[in-house]
């Protein structure tokens, strides 16, 4: 489709294990965004892509976080040693422009829960 | 800690009745003013986006306004329908950096 992917839709896991969600946004679409929504808040900023570079990085929660586009596309959040609190909603969007004057176009989510 | 404000937090309306929401958000350092209806199982879709005050932006029955001097915006939907039922969310760009600050968004439900 033409639409941005995310997977897997859903994932369980236990406490202390590793985790990917790939993003897949739309072809041409340089900026990348991660978002984190938990119950009852707003999506919550996590990172930001410029084609292959972070951007910015200022929203990971700590270490266990990490995020990589190698090739200036697809994208991958990565989260070590999960913890219960990481229970949330991940959304990935991209858009066309890097400024603020260009729409999010936003995946589904990933909703991950952590036993 | 920026503080981009939504209410109310959630409402219910009958169909055929107007209603409308707020979004408040730094009135310092404004860059940009998104809009946002989220559906249950699918994707948040852009509404609007903002970027001068005063704007004033509309799509079908739905509009929306901008006072960046003041830091709100308001949305507006007219004679609301079963299918306008979503949450929505506001997302605010200040002038340096380049992320969104999402507002906890205004659940709306209307009721056949």
């Amino acid at each position: 489709g033409a639409g941005v992917s995310q997977t897997p839709s859903n994932k369980v896991t236990e406490k202390g294990k590793y985790v990917e969600l790939r993003c897949d946004p739309i072809s041409g679409h340089t900026a990348l965004y991660w978002y984190r929504q938990s119950l009852g808040q707003g999506p919550e900023f996590l990172i930001y892509f410029q084609g292959t570079g972070a951007a910015d990085d200022s929203g990971l929660p700590n270490d266990r976080f990490f995020a990589v586009r190698p090739e200036g596309s697809v994208s991958t959040l990565k989260i070590q040693r999960t913890e219960r609190g990481d229970s949330a909603v991940y959304l990935c969007a991209s858009s066309l422009t890097s400024t603020g004057t260009g729409e999010l176009f936003f995946g589904e989510g990933s909703r991950l829960t952590v036993l | 800690i920026l503080n981009v404000e939504q209410s109310p937090q959630s409402l219910h309306v009958q169909e055929g009745d107007s209603t409308n929401f707020t979004c408040s958000f730094p009135s310092s350092n404004f860059y940009a003013l998104h809009w946002y209806r989220w559906e249950t199982a699918k994707s948040p879709e852009a509404l609007f986006v903002m970027t001068l005050n005063g704007d004033e932006k509309k799509k079908g029955r739905i509009s929306a306004t901008l006072n960046t001097k003041e830091g709100y915006s308001y949305l507006y939907i007219k004679g609301s329908q079963p299918e306008d039922s979503a949450t929505y969310l506001c997302a605010f760009m200040k002038d340096t950096g380049n992320q969104f600050y999402f507002g906890t968004g205004t659940s709306l439900t209307v009721i056949p």
